[in-house]
């Protein structure tokens, strides 16, 4: 199996906090792409860290990666309730231009 | 940019019966990837084409799934004689190619496939 944790994850945070989702993997990736999925609509990018970087910010996101444990994190800063969604982690196996194979993912719910 | 359009957004077919699902990837990408997405295995990759032609399809269970890229507008998934374990959410994605590509994949919102 790609993924150190197999199944759906869920948090439920207050606004206004922090959290950080993670995710291991156990094939070596190019890239790891970050998506978030809100209900009734497809996948969308949100960050993504190349093997050669530690950390990426975007905004109130920031993605670590950690080639040496293959894992890597996607924490959000001071959450608002529009942040609830479903975030998956994606690698690429070594192929940058093929398929992307995605983790279980984490719901994430923030609470008024 | 309108995005991946899938349609239709939501299809029910009996037990046995054929559904056929659309896909039209952002116009002047080269790569067209399906997935399936379920509660319980999550997002599966299917199939995918690059520049119309088929380049990995091990995630396609061998028997009654097909997919075609007749033209670079769009692509088909076909499913026949469905059973009810094909129920799920069935999600087309197009990305370009080539370059300094990230491999970032553009999702459409998916076509819901509900099998009685």
């Amino acid at each position: 199996s790609q993924w150190g944790e197999e199944n759906l994850q869920a948090l439920s945070i207050q606004e206004g906090e922090d959290v950080t989702m993670n995710c291991s993997y156990k094939t070596y990736t190019t890239v790891v792409h970050w998506y978030r999925q809100d209900s009734g609509r497809g996948p969308a990018l949100i960050i993504l860290i190349r093997s050669n970087e530690r950390e990426k910010r975007s905004g109130r996101l920031r993605a670590t990666l950690d080639t040496s444990s293959q894992s890597s994190s996607l924490s959000i800063t001071a959450a608002q309730c529009e942040d609830t969604a479903v975030y998956f982690c994606a690698t690429d196996q070594g192929s940058a231009l093929g398929r992307l194979h995605f983790g279980a993912g984490t719901q994430l719910i923030v609470i008024p | 940019n309108a995005g991946v359009i899938q349609t239709p957004r939501h299809k029910v077919t009996g037990k046995g019966q054929e559904a056929t699902l659309w896909c039209e990837p952002i116009s002047g990408h080269s790569a067209v990837f399906w997935y399936r997405q379920t509660i319980v295995q999550g997002l599966e990759f299917l199939t995918y084409f690059r520049n119309q032609a088929p380049i990995d399809d091990s995630g396609m269970p061998k028997e009654r799934f097909s997919a075609q890229m007749p033209n670079q507008s769009h692509s088909t998934l076909k499913i026949q004689s469905t059973q009810p374990q094909d129920s799920a959410v069935y999600l087309c994605a197009s990305s370009p190619g080539g370059g300094a590509n990230t491999g970032q994949l553009y999702f459409g919102e998916g076509s819901k496939l509900t099998v009685l």
